[in-house]
């Protein structure tokens, strides 16, 4: 089957810094990458789509210049968050498309973030 | 606002009984509809997807969806304890925009009892 990694599956950081999570298809080419973020007890939330070779759509109330995505490759997908703060620790998870169908999405393992 | 409500429970079921989960959505456009099932700390885990009303099973599970009522549902026969996780529901809700992503319920949270 597909499978999606995320490194790294956890990271802790001060405040003010920036951190880069890198989502991976291991053995498809994903045309698109979505990134989810999740806060405890709620459920995900979209917060970008990311298409290889041009800018992400960023889902309303989602800073683009705060959360950075690079989709440079048909297996790699970036997500940078940028000078980061407490509530920014949350679950982020990614998730790749293999085909045009939406059924066709492999969500990766997540990414812990916790900002001292 | 594009919204998906479910009960977030906890719903407890017997070992070996049939489990109703149960989800409303707001866009009527929406064309897929998806099951996942996620243990605490992990990423959701595909279960089923459904298009079109009525009914589809696969193995101990079925969903079944209702476009007019704007409902979905999930049932999981001769339920388990390793069945006990957070069911979420979610929707594509897709306007043609590019942005397609899912858009998730909070999920509901299914304790099976030995």
């Amino acid at each position: 089957g597909a499978v999606v990694s995320q490194h790294p599956s956890r990271v802790i950081c001060k405040s003010g810094t920036s951190v880069k999570i890198e989502c991976r298809s291991l053995d498809f080419q994903a045309t698109t990458m979505f990134w989810y973020r999740q806060f405890p007890k709620q459920s995900l939330m979209l917060m970008a789509t990311s298409n290889e070779g041009s800018k992400a759509t960023y889902e309303q109330g989602v800073e683009k210049d705060k959360f950075l995505i690079n989709h440079a490759s048909l297996t790699l997908s970036t997500l940078t968050v940028t000078s980061a703060h407490p509530e920014d620790s949350s679950f982020y998870i990614c998730s790749a498309r293999l085909g045009r169908d939406p059924d066709t999405q492999y969500f990766g393992p997540g990414t812990r973030l916790t900002v001292l | 606002q594009k919204e998906v409500e479910q009960n977030s429970g906890p719903l407890s079921v017997p070992e070996g009984a049939i489990a109703s989960l149960n989800c409303t959505y707001s866009d009527r456009g929406s064309q897929s509809f998806f099951w996942y099932r996620q243990y605490s700390g992990k990423s959701p885990e595909l279960i089923m997807f459904i298009y079109s009303n009525g009914d589809k099973e696969d193995g101990r599970f079925t969903a079944q969806l209702n476009k007019a009522s704007q409902y979905v549902s999930l049932l999981i026969r001769d339920s388990q304890p390793s069945d006990s996780a957070t069911y979420l529901c979610a929707v594509n809700m897709y306007s043609g925009g590019g942005a397609d992503g899912l858009t998730f319920g909070k999920g509901t949270h299914l304790i099976i009892q030995p």
